[in-house]
């Protein structure tokens, strides 16, 4: 079993559906991270979870629900989404969070998202 | 000023060729850099971390300049799997967790 792995890999939805991405890592790992990466911009941390509690989240619209039920499992909730939210969405893991000394973060294929 | 800045290239290189990339950070009081790599339609992945005193692996060698705020990355003996992006990250404010991405600089090694 791979690291990171996330489902679907590709999700083409309407601006009225939900829909969930999920991400399971299997390395052990207590923090868990959602990432956006639209075309020509760079990485955009969205939430961070560390041990199940939420440490982080970088001003996202509502439309995009987290939910951390424990340390091998992150979903994203989307509802009602925008055209400009297609992108590239990255679950990643570490080891703890990130000191001085900084932990390696391992990625996940992602999803692919297109909202129509 | 962008919290992390790259020059997006691309940079074609012949195989054999030295390339260089530098990247800059806003922030003085940045603890941790790191260089991830970036192949096509995949996922990044950690390439090295960057430490005060510069450190090598192989072909690859990453260095920190903390006066002008800047690190960079240095490939010798180019292959043609060396082509990729190649993503500029940093800690940049000590935040547990956060780490802030540049938006990439793409190789391209030739025959």
């Amino acid at each position: 079993e791979t690291g990171v792995t996330q489902t679907p890999r590709h999700l083409v939805m309407g601006m009225t559906n939900k829909k969930s991405l999920k991400c399971e890592q299997h390395l052990g790992h207590n923090a868990m991270y959602w990432y956006k990466q639209s075309a020509k911009k760079p990485l955009e941390l969205m939430f961070v979870y560390s041990l199940e509690e939420r440490v982080e989240n970088n001003s996202v619209p509502s439309r995009f629900s987290p939910e951390c039920p424990n340390s091998s499992h992150l979903f994203l909730h989307l509802h009602t989404l925008q055209p400009e939210d297609s992108a590239l969405y990255l679950c990643a893991s570490s080891q703890g969070k990130l000191l001085a000394g900084g932990y390696e973060q391992f990625f996940g294929p992602g999803t692919r998202l297109t909202v129509l | 000023r962008k919290e992390v800045e790259q020059d997006p290239g691309p940079f074609n290189v012949p195989e054999g060729a030295t390339v260089a990339f530098n990247c800059t950070y806003s922030n003085s009081a940045s603890q941790s850099f790191f260089w991830y790599r970036q192949d096509c339609r995949k996922e990044p992945k950690l390439l090295m971390s960057v430490y005060s005193s510069g450190n090598e692996d192989g072909r690859f060698t990453a260095q920190l300049n903390r006066a002008s705020q800047y690190i960079s990355l240095l490939i010798r003996d180019s292959k043609l799997s060396d082509s990729a992006t190649y993503l500029c990250v940093v800690n940049l404010d000590g935040t547990a967790s956060k780490l802030t991405f540049g938006t990439g600089t793409r190789l391209q090694v030739t025959l």
